[in-house]
């Protein structure tokens, strides 16, 4: 079946800039996640859903990032007024309590901010 | 709470020779225990995970790692290296729960012909 998808692959924008990352999870996985991976850096949590409310913000760096999650369904995360350390690699990933929440990922979006 | 502590940052072995990757886990609950891969430009992997039953877990592309309670360990072993088997390697552990997986920094695994 369809794994978890994320557009676009590639997103460069111009520092100041919004921009908007979009993550198709796999059909019926209720929990939904945010990482960023800076470059040769490990995962960092961001934020996840389960459903469409997002029980734990805490890993968002800051009031410039913000999360939505329709249903069951997509989500987008997006960056406002855009700075270069934001640049990075986005990683999304569903799970669901059948498989003890193991997550599958998506392929990422990266995002260069000039 | 949960962390995990991956032990190298890089490690380097030669193809062929035996692969192991440590990672030591902390927990306030039984954990689940996964480990990941990452090829360059790619998300990442599952390779297997531990969940509570047999303790000897074997994933694909003939990785194993060992759930050991008493040192809080759970290593990756591969018995012969294979140059196809560079990437970055990740453990994680998790409460069982929603609310994600907590990763350890990653292993980058370096094969030399």
């Amino acid at each position: 079946g369809a794994g978890v998808s994320q557009s676009p692959s590639n997103k460069v924008t111009e520092k100041g800039k919004d921009v908007e990352l979009r993550c198709d999870p796999i059909s019926g996985h209720t929990a939904l996640y945010w990482y960023r991976q800076r470059l040769g850096q490990g995962l960092e949590f961001l934020i996840y859903f389960q459903g469409n409310s997002a029980p734990d913000k805490s890993g968002l760096p800051s009031d410039r990032f913000s999360a939505e999650r329709t249903g069951e369904s997509v989500s987008t995360l997006t960056i406002q007024r855009t700075q270069q350390e934001d640049s990075a690699v986005y990683l999304c990933a569903s799970s669901s309590p059948g498989g003890f929440y193991e997550q599958f990922f998506g392929p990422g979006t990266r995002l260069t901010v000039l | 709470a949960q962390s995990v502590t991956q032990l190298g940052s890089h490690v380097s072995v030669s193809e062929g020779a035996l692969v192991l990757l440590r990672c030591n886990y902390s927990s306030s609950v039984p954990p689940y225990l996964f480990w990941y891969v990452q090829y360059p430009n790619q998300g990442l992997q599952l390779l297997l995970k531990y969940t509570s039953a047999a303790t000897l877990v074997k994933g694909i592309n003939g990785f194993e790692a060992e759930f050991k309670k008493s040192e809080t360990s759970f290593h990756l072993t591969k018995p012969s290296a294979h140059m196809s088997d560079a990437a970055e390697y990740f453990c994680a552990v998790s409460g069982g729960g929603a609310d994600g997986l907590t990763f350890g920094k990653g292993t980058h695994l370096i094969i030399q012909p």
